[in-house]
């Protein structure tokens, strides 16, 4: 089983659509989580930690499920600009803590 | 100016040429990282340091090699350029915690010919 898992895709939604992804993370002492957005060709950026009681950010709203050990990210009123591929990522336990990245969701909002 | 920056954006360079990749930050992060990115293979981690005097292998170290100038710089050199490292390059940060996630520069852009 891969550390991290995510549905690579593509979602096609119009705009004004909900949409929601899933990712499922291996070690249950993970630490921390979180979304972050990639536009073609670049870089990562953040676009939300996942805590433990979920958070919200607009139309951007992040769970955690310890239990069965997935984040989701839903994304309410799709617009163009949240094309993108949206990456799960996990901050495993332990020292030698390094990231584990997700190989992404891929985004399309259509008019 | 950005917070994590990396030199150049594109480069273009012959099988077999020396080349580095430069990535400087401002934030003050102990920890830096190169990854590569292939398509359909995601965020590669190539070499990660955890401070100046701390380098470690990633998993795809084959072929590169760091060098740790400062804390706030962080290069990644390709000894002998071959046509499989062509990719897109990112150098990231975080502070010592990793629980507020990585910062990474825009990206080097290489073509091995």
């Amino acid at each position: 089983r891969k550390e991290v898992e995510q549905d690579p895709g593509p979602f096609n939604v119009p705009e004004g659509a909900t949409v929601a992804f899933n990712c499922t993370y291996s070690n249950s002492a993970s630490q921390s989580f979180f979304w972050y957005r990639q536009d073609c060709r670049k870089e990562p950026k953040l676009l939300m930690s996942v805590y433990s009681s979920g958070n919200e950010d607009g139309r951007f709203t992040a769970q955690l499920n310890r239990a069965s050990q997935y984040i989701s990210l839903l994304i309410r009123d799709s617009k163009l600009s949240d094309s993108a591929t949206y990456l799960c990522v996990v901050n495993p336990a332990g020292n030698n803590r390094k990231l584990i990245w997700g190989l992404g969701t891929s985004l399309a909002v259509n008019p | 100016d950005a917070d994590v920056t990396q030199t150049p954006r594109n480069r273009i360079t012959k099988t077999g040429k020396r080349i580095m990749l430069e990535c400087s930050q401002t934030k003050g992060h102990d920890r830096m990282y190169w990854y590569r990115q292939d398509p359909g293979l995601g965020l590669r981690l190539i070499y990660y340091s955890f401070d100046v005097k701390d380098i470690n292998k990633g998993e795809i170290s084959d072929g590169y090699s760091v060098s740790r100038q400062a804390q706030a710089k962080f290069s990644l050199s390709l000894e002998s350029a071959i046509p499989n490292q062509t990719a897109l390059y990112f150098c990231a940060t975080s502070d010592f915690t990793g629980l507020n996630g990585y910062t990474f520069g825009s990206g080097t852009r290489l073509t091995v010919v």
